[in-house]
């Protein structure tokens, strides 16, 4: 069995200070590991992935996550806020031994204040 | 570009109507999902294929139906539409672990925003 934890549901930051979203996750098996981002109305969009390489996984728009396997977490953090930050973003875990199992967190807000 | 297309951004239809909602992707992949996006409960699957005329169950499959006659087209039924159906939905697709780098990306649609009345 998996399971994905977001810990907090909205976070709110002030442009240009750092950003941490939080996810905690369980599994049985090493999964991959991922950051979606959705802007309203838009579909989901890979911001990076975990997929037992190195544990920093660097991805788009100056974020990046670490893999630790000792807390069971791989937080999404970016050292600057910008504005087109302002989002949702998930934590996804996927099982990829036989049929691709994907779970999804149930999200963060982002908001980004001027 | 790699590509997934979902035919309608935005339907209204009536309780009782038959709805398809179609996805094709353009990367040659295995797997195709459906989703559905619902405020403060993440995203739930519906239904998966992982290949031509296959199709397993996720995690809330009543009151839906799929097909999968062609690798690049998955369609989403709801054979009897209801208000409490009104949501996000949202295809995806990705490659098979191991086939070429497969690493279990999902590739995802823009959406098609539902409402029953």
């Amino acid at each position: 069995a998996q399971s994905v934890t977001q810990l907090d549901s909205h976070v709110s930051v002030s442009e240009g200070t750092p950003v941490l979203l939080r996810c905690n996750y369980s599994s049985s098996y090493s999964p991959s590991l991922f950051w979606y981002v959705q802007h309203p109305n838009k579909g989901l969009q890979l911001l990076l992935k975990y997929t037992s390489a190195a544990t920093l996984v660097k991805g788009i728009n100056g974020f990046e996550a670490e893999f630790k396997k000792s807390e069971t977490s791989f937080h999404l953090t970016k050292p600057s806020a910008h504005m087109s930050d302002a989002a949702e973003y998930f934590c996804v875990v996927s099982d990829l031994r036989g049929y691709q199992k994907v779970t999804f967190g149930t999200g963060t807000k982002l908001q980004v204040i001027p | 570009d790699v590509k997934v297309t979902q035919s309608s951004r935005y339907l209204v239809k009536r309780t009782g109507e038959k709805v398809f909602l179609e996805c094709v992707q353009d990367m040659d992949h295995e797997n195709m999902f459906w989703y559905r996006q619902d405020p403060g409960l993440g995203l739930r699957l519906i239904y998966f294929s992982y290949d031509v005329k296959m199709k397993e169950k996720g995690d809330i499959p009543e009151g839906y139906s799929v097909s999968r006659e062609k690798k690049e087209r998955f369609s989403l039924i709801l054979e009897s539409a209801s208000t409490n159906q009104t949501s996000m939905y949202l295809c995806a697709s990705s490659s098979r672990q191991g086939k070429n780098s497969g690493t279990g990306e999902l590739f995802f649609g823009e959406g098609s925003r539902l409402t029953v009345l």
